[in-house]
Formats: C-alpha cells, sequence, structure tokens
C-alpha cells in the first residue's frame, strides 16, 4: 500500500463549487504539505503543516483553506472554485530533523483538478 | 528567499551516454540542502539525491550524481549511462531554513532519452 494517498485522483468541477482535497499518510511523519504544479512553473507551495496545531501559509495561499484533522490527515478545500486552479495538487510528507540527516519529501500520487 | 533557476527546458541524450541537468540556486542562508526530483510521465514525484550545503563530497545515489559547486551556487544532476526509463521530468529543489523542511522548486527539465 502506498504511503502517501490522495483522493480523489481526478475530479472536475464547476466554477464556484466548494472541493477538497484529502490527504492520508502512513509513514508516521508529523509534517504536511500541498504543492501545485502547474506546466512551465514547476512546484508552488500552497500550506505546510508542522503538527496537528501547526499551519502555515506557503506561496500560493489566497483562495485555498486546509485542515490537519489528525497528524495522518491534511485536507486541502478550495471554498468557491475558479479556472485557474486547475492544476496537479500534491500533498507531501517529511520527518522532522531529528529523526535523519536530511529529510526529503515523500509525495502522494497527485490529484489532477480542472475547474470548468 | 530562496530561488532555483533550471536554464534547460529539454534535454536529449542516447541510451547509455551520461547527461548533465543544470541547477543554480539563490540564498542568503548557510544552511540548506539541495534535492532533485524525477516526474515521469505518470505523474508521481520520485526523490533522487540529496546535498547539504556543509557536505564536502558530492552525492552519489548509484547512477545519479550531484555535482555541487558551492562558489558558483550549482547543484547540477548528473546522470551515468542513461536508460529508457530516465525519460522524464527533472526537479531541483532547495529546502529553505532549518531543517530543510519547506522546498523551493525549479520549473523543470524534460529529459528524452533515445535508443
Amino acid at each position: 500500500d502506498a504511503d502517501v494517498t490522495q483522493t480523489p485522483r481526478n475530479r472536475i468541477t464547476k466554477t464556484g463549487k466548494r472541493i477538497m482535497l484529502e490527504c492520508s499518510q502512513t509513514k508516521g511523519h508529523d509534517r504536511m504539505y500541498w504543492y501545485r504544479q502547474d506546466p512551465g512553473l514547476g512546484l508552488r507551495l500552497i500550506y505546510y503543516s508542522f503538527d496537528v496545531k501547526d499551519i502555515n501559509k506557503g506561496e500560493i495561499s489566497d483562495g485555498y483553506s486546509v485542515s490537519r484533522q489528525a497528524q495522518a490527515k491534511f485536507s486541502l478545500s478550495l471554498e468557491s472554485a475558479i479556472p485557474n486552479q486547475t492544476a496537479l495538487y500534491f500533498c507531501a510528507t517529511s520527518a522532522p530533523p531529528d529523526r535523519g540527516p536530511y529529510n526529503e519529501q515523500f509525495f502522494g500520487p497527485g490529484t489532477r483538478l480542472t475547474v470548468l | 528567499a530562496q530561488k532555483i533557476t533550471q536554464t534547460q527546458p529539454g534535454m536529449f541524450v542516447q541510451e547509455k551516454e551520461a547527461v548533465t541537468l543544470d541547477c543554480t540556486y539563490d540564498t542568503s542562508d548557510q544552511s540548506y540542502g539541495l534535492f532533485w526530483y524525477k516526474q515521469p510521465s505518470s505523474g508521481e514525484m520520485i526523490f533522487l539525491i540529496y546535498q547539504g550545503s556543509y557536505d564536502e563530497q558530492n552525492a552519489t545515489e548509484g547512477r545519479y550524481s550531484l555535482n555541487f559547486q558551492k562558489a558558483r551556487k550549482s547543484a547540477n544532476l548528473v546522470i551515468s549511462a542513461s536508460q529508457l526509463g530516465d525519460s522524464a521530468m527533472y526537479f531541483c529543489a532547495m529546502g529553505a531554513n532549518t531543517g530543510f523542511q519547506k522546498l523551493v522548486f525549479g520549473t523543470g527539465t524534460r529529459l528524452l532519452v533515445s535508443p
């Protein structure tokens, strides 16, 4: 089974709809992240959370909100979707720095979201 | 603020040859980490290799090596003996702040390996 799962994997929605993307992990990591990927722009950080009570805005948080329901679950919401939020969304996790010399982020498979 | 620049939108290489993917970075931090990820056409992000700013030796992981030149602020990925399965997008990323927990990504390089 995958360590980081995302649901749904694909979603088509309409402008103005509320949508939630969910992420779950079994890696036991306390740090979780949401990124979006647009063609030619690489990945950009939307929100990150270092534990259940810690939520931080990333580079492009406008139009998004998150919820950290548990250590293993981190959800991304689009309250009123718009077409320029069409993108590939990734959830990622990492261990805290005291558990290794470096801390690569482990990515989920991605959610492809289309807003019409 | 951290910035990653990948100037090669696309690269071509023949099977079994070596290829270098360029990455330059900008940061005022003294301590940072540099990462390379591979994204095949299936879309997942696969971690390849890491280099810490204080590591004196270049990192290697199998066929991957990272040519780290700190003074030039470059962290190029070298893939030796290219395989068809290496065809993918490759992203360079920098870890910002203590613990390297926030990654800043470059725009990526698409590598195509031909038979």
